[in-house]
C-alpha cells in the first residue's frame, strides 16, 4: 500500500532553533517529494520539490534531504521564526498517475 | 492576486441540502485538482482536470459528488444531498503540468448541521 508517514506529529521549539522534519514513504515507483507549508485555515503552499536524482534542495532557511534508497525524506528549518508555526506536509507523487500521497503533516509551533 | 481563488471560504448547511462551491486557477494552469481535508489529516485526492477533461477519480469521490470545468477554466465541486461526513475543508489546486508544483488554493471549510 502507497503511504506517507510523518514524524514527528507535533514539535514546539524555541524561536531561533533549528529543527528537523522526518517523512517516510512506501510509494513505489517514485516520481518526486514536495514539502508544503499549510498555515491554520489556509491552503499548502509549496517549500521543494525533489526527483528522484536530487539529495538535496534549498529554499532559504528551508532544506530538504532525499534518500531515494531508503525512502526517507528530512525538512530541516534554520533559525526558526514564528511565522514557521505551521503544518508541514510531505507529498509523494506515483511515477505513472496524476494524484499525489500527502503525509498527515507535522505541526510546528515556534514560542518566542 | 493571480492566485488559486476559491469561494464561498465558508458554509454552513444543514444535512440533506445541495452545496457547490467554486474554483478560479490560476490562468495560464491547464491542470486543476480537488482535495479534501479533515482537521489534522492531509489532503485527500479526489479528482483532476486537464482542461475541461476530467481525467480520474477518486473511489472517495462518491455519485453525490459531481465536479465539472466546462469551459477549461474555472470548476465548480457540487455535493448533492449533505451528509454528516461531508464535513471538511475541500481544497482546489492549479498546476501547468502534472511534474509542476501544485498551487492551492486557501479551500472552502464545509460544515455539515
Amino acid at each position: 500500500k502507497n503511504q506517507v508517514e510523518q514524524s514527528p506529529q507535533s514539535l514546539i521549539i524555541l524561536e531561533g532553533k533549528n529543527c528537523t522534519l522526518q517523512c517516510n514513504y512506501t510509494v513505489s515507483p517514485f516520481s518526486n517529494l514536495r514539502w508544503y507549508k499549510q498555515d491554520t485555515g489556509r491552503g499548502p503552499v509549496s517549500l521543494t520539490i525533489m526527483t528522484f536524482s536530487e539529495n538535496t534542495k534549498s529554499n532559504g532557511r528551508y532544506t530538504a534531504t532525499l534518500d531515494a534508497d531508503t525512502k526517507q525524506s528530512s525538512l530541516h528549518i534554520t533559525a526558526s521564526q514564528l511565522s514557521d508555526s505551521a503544518s508541514y506536509i510531505c507529498v509523494v507523487r506515483y511515477d505513472g498517475a496524476n494524484n499525489l500521497f500527502f503525509g498527515t503533516g507535522t505541526r510546528l509551533t515556534v514560542i518566542p | 492576486d493571480t492566485g488559486v481563488s476559491q469561494n464561498p471560504r465558508h458554509k454552513i448547511t444543514k444535512r440533506g441540502q445541495n452545496v457547490t462551491f467554486r474554483c478560479d486557477p490560476i490562468s495560464e494552469h491547464n491542470r486543476l485538482y480537488w482535495y479534501r481535508q479533515t482537521l489534522g489529516q492531509g489532503p485527500e485526492f479526489l479528482t483532476y482536470f486537464q482542461n475541461e477533461a476530467q481525467l480520474e477519480k477518486s473511489r472517495l469521490l462518491s455519485d453525490r459528488f459531481s465536479a465539472e470545468r466546462p469551459k477549461g477554466s474555472f470548476s465548480t465541486l457540487e455535493i448533492q444531498r449533505t451528509e454528516q461526513g461531508d464535513s471538511a475543508m475541500y481544497l482546489c489546486a492549479s498546476s501547468l503540468a502534472g511534474y509542476q508544483p501544485q498551487h492551492f488554493g486557501d479551500g472552502t471549510r464545509l460544515s455539515i448541521l
